[in-house]
């Protein structure tokens, strides 16, 4: 198995509907990302888990609700969305340390092969 | 705020050639580290090499090499001897050594789309 598995590879929704994407790492990381992946466009953070707690939320519109039951799995449920929200999204893990209170040390991320979501 | 700017929308090389990849970001951090992440069409980004701020010398991994210049910012990205399986985009990112939990985390350019012909 990869790294990082993310499922769907493909979703076509309407704007009405809900659905998930789901990421699970399987390398023993404490924190996790989504990314947002637009046409010529840098890659958006989206939202942080550390530690399955939520850290970063960078204005993301309510429409999108990220969920972490765990430290090995990563939702983002989608519901009512807009045309706009079609791109790429990319899910990934690091393994951050814990240096002293808050102040943590960074790794490099792993990255799924991301989830293409087409908005109708 | 960091940013992160790659001025080459795309480029092309024929194989076997060296082709070299521009970068350059803007911080006020004095540690951090910088990377070249590969996203070809599986569309999986790969990380290729990662560079420490405060080590001088240039990272190397194989065919894939880094030119670092901290005091002018840039981070550019030399393939030599290319390869077709070379064909993708290609990202730098910038992320801070150490952060608050919380703030940001990786910083990504617009990246670069790199064919190899053959």
């Amino acid at each position: 198995e990869t790294g990082v598995t993310q499922t769907p590879r493909h979703l076509v929704m309407g704007m009405t509907n809900k659905k998930s994407l789901k990421c699970e790492q399987h390398l023993g990381h404490n924190a996790m990302y989504w990314y947002k992946q637009s046409a010529k466009k840098p890659l958006e953070l989206m939202f942080v888990y550390s530690l399955e707690e939520r850290v970063e939320n960078n204005s993301v519109p309510s429409r999108f609700s990220p969920e972490c039951p765990n430290s090995s799995h990563l939702f983002l449920h989608l519901h009512t969305l807009q045309p706009e929200d079609s791109a790429l999204y990319l899910c990934a893990s690091s393994q951050d340390v814990i240096l002293w209170g808050q102040i943590y040390m960074n790794t490099e991320a792993f990255f799924g092969q991301g989830t293409r979501l087409t908005v109708v | 705020a960091q940013t992160v700017t790659q001025s080459q929308p795309e480029m092309s090389v024929q194989e076997a050639e060296t082709v070299t990849l521009s970068c350059t970001y803007d911080t006020s951090e004095n540690n951090y580290y910088l990377f070249w992440y590969k996203q070809p069409p599986s569309r999986q980004m790969i990380l290729v090499i990662r560079q420490e701020a405060y080590k001088q010398q240039n990272a190397t991994e194989n065919r894939f090499s880094v030119n670092f210049q901290k005091a002018a910012k840039s981070f550019s990205l030399k393939i030599s001897d290319s390869q077709l399986g070379d064909t993708a985009m290609y990202f730098c990112a910038f992320m801070k050594h150490l952060i608050i939990q919380g703030a940001q985390k990786l910083v990504f350019g617009q990246g670069t789309r790199l064919t190899i012909n053959p």
